[in-house]
């Protein structure tokens, strides 16, 4: 069965104090790793996908990286609109024609001024 | 503008009312979903399609139903909702089988 665990569940930032989440996963094959950020009240936003261990993809202060059990989300110099649940998914090779993603729990992100 | 929409937002009922949660895109995506988010458990998911007339079960299949008559709208169906039923529920589609998921805004589900 595949897992994904992220830690920690919540972490509290002064703006500028970098950081990184941790995402550990345990699937059969995967076939690749996605980073979503959440704000309260809405739908996932997609960030990142990640397809094998060693790949990095940057967009503004996040940078996200993969090994082949984790997958880490920089956070560089953070401002208070970074502030919102960063949510890791995997999606594994044995998944035939679907479209399925496994989630994790999320980490909590607040980032003060 | 490219999205995915949901209605209604926010849905109250009570046990066993038949109910109908509409979900569409304008993406023209091959790939839809439902999941269903609860505190500590994360974004689950319910059933999925991958293209017209084409379904199939997720993790937490059991008490819903879905239709995928048309290539943009894939309804979610509770024919007889209880009240662990109550949730926030997502819809979401791509474009390709390991393609980023577009998710929707949400609708918040209780049932008393």
């Amino acid at each position: 069965e595949d897992q994904v665990t992220q830690s920690p569940e919540a972490l509290r930032l002064q703006e500028g104090e970098s950081s990184s989440l941790n995402c550990s996963y345990t699937v059969s094959g995967l076939r690749g790793l996605f980073w979503y950020r959440q704000d309260p009240g809405k739908g996932p936003e997609f960030l990142f996908t990640l397809y094998s261990a060693g790949e990095e993809k940057e967009k503004e202060r996040l940078k996200a990286t993969l090994t082949k059990k984790e997958s880490f989300l920089h956070i560089t110099a953070p401002k208070p609109e970074d502030s919102a649940t960063y949510l890791c998914a995997v999606q594994a090779t044995d998944t035939g024609t679907a479209s399925k993603l496994t989630f994790g729990t999320g980490t909590r992100l607040q980032v003060t001024l | 503008e490219a999205q995915v929409t949901q209605n209604p937002r926010y849905l109250i009922t009570v046990t066993g009312k038949k109910l109908t949660v509409t979900c569409s895109q304008n993406m023209n995506h091959e790939y839809m979903s439902w999941y269903r988010q609860d505190p500590g458990l994360g974004l689950r998911q319910i059933y999925y399609s991958m293209n017209v007339e084409v379904t199939d079960k997720g993790d937490v299949p059991e008490g819903y139903k879905v239709s995928r008559k048309e290539k943009r709208n894939f309804p979610l169906i509770l024919e007889s909702p209880s009240p662990n039923q109550t949730s926030l529920y997502f819809c979401a589609s791509s474009l390709f089988r390991n393609g980023e998921q577009y998710f929707g805004p949400g609708t918040r589900l209780t049932v008393t």
